[in-house]
């Protein structure tokens, strides 16, 4: 069974850092592009980043350039999202989900999802 | 303001259908797969569609997407109330370089 668990949500003041992470089990790992999706309260989703099954590729929203970087270690089976510069915008419950296809020739879809971890920015 | 447009809500009563329209542009939605997700109150999203018409295991036929040209749908037929939930369809942006999601649909079974 496919499994992703988020972790590394908190409450944190703006202008700090804050690393997630997402387990994931159930399939080979190494196999599969990666991505995290946030969700701000009582708003809809938004896609923040991809990383491709070797970690060679990553892209990010205009929203999270230059502050977000997306990671994996495909020995830990693991994914990351290192977050700086927060900003009070940024709270929101983030998901990391499976693609499957290729993203930029013609389509990929989110296969899986974690339950999300909270990111909640504030003073 | 999201690339994608939904309507905000939709609403139909049991045993009906109901259609959640999508539209894009050349830019995502005419040149690439689509895909529908369904989220429901408390959850993490669920892909309901791939591939603008395709259903991944274990969800029911009263789910069907398709698409033409720069719009997409996804249709329920014999509504239930446990299909009360947001639904989101969402496609690769070639322009942007991002995947982007519609801004969801909320789905009331009066």
């Amino acid at each position: 069974e496919v499994q992703l668990l988020e972790s590394g949500g908190d409450l944190v003041q703006p202008g700090l850092s804050l690393r997630l992470s997402c387990a994931a089990s159930g399939f080979t790992f190494r196999n599969y592009g990666m991505n995290w999706v946030r969700q701000a309260p009582g708003k809809g989703l938004e896609w923040v980043s991809v990383i491709s099954s070797g970690g060679g590729t990553t892209l990010y929203a205009d929203s999270v350039k230059g502050r977000f970087t997306i990671s994996r270690d495909n020995s830990k089976n693991a994914l990351y999202l290192q977050m700086s510069s927060l900003r009070p915008e940024d709270s929101a419950v983030y998901y990391c989900a499976r693609h499957e296809g290729v993203c930029s020739g013609g389509g990929c879809f989110f296969s899986y999802w974690g339950q999300g971890t909270l990111v909640t920015v504030s003073s | 303001q999201s690339v994608l447009t939904q309507p905000p809500s939709v609403s139909a009563a049991p045993g009906q259908k109901v259609t959640i329209s999508c539209s894009g542009s050349s830019s995502n939605i005419g040149n690439n797969y689509v895909s529908w997700y369904q989220q429901l109150p408390g959850t993490a999203p669920k892909v309901l569609s791939y591939e603008n018409n395709k259903r991944p295991s274990g969800i029911p036929d009263r789910f069907s997407g398709s698409k033409s040209g720069t719009s997409a749908t996804l249709d329920i037929t014999g509504l239930q109330t446990g299909d009360e939930a947001d639904y989101y369809c969402g496609t690769w942006d070639n322009t942007l370089s991002a995947w982007v999601f519609g801004g969801g649909t909320k789905l009331t079974v009066l």
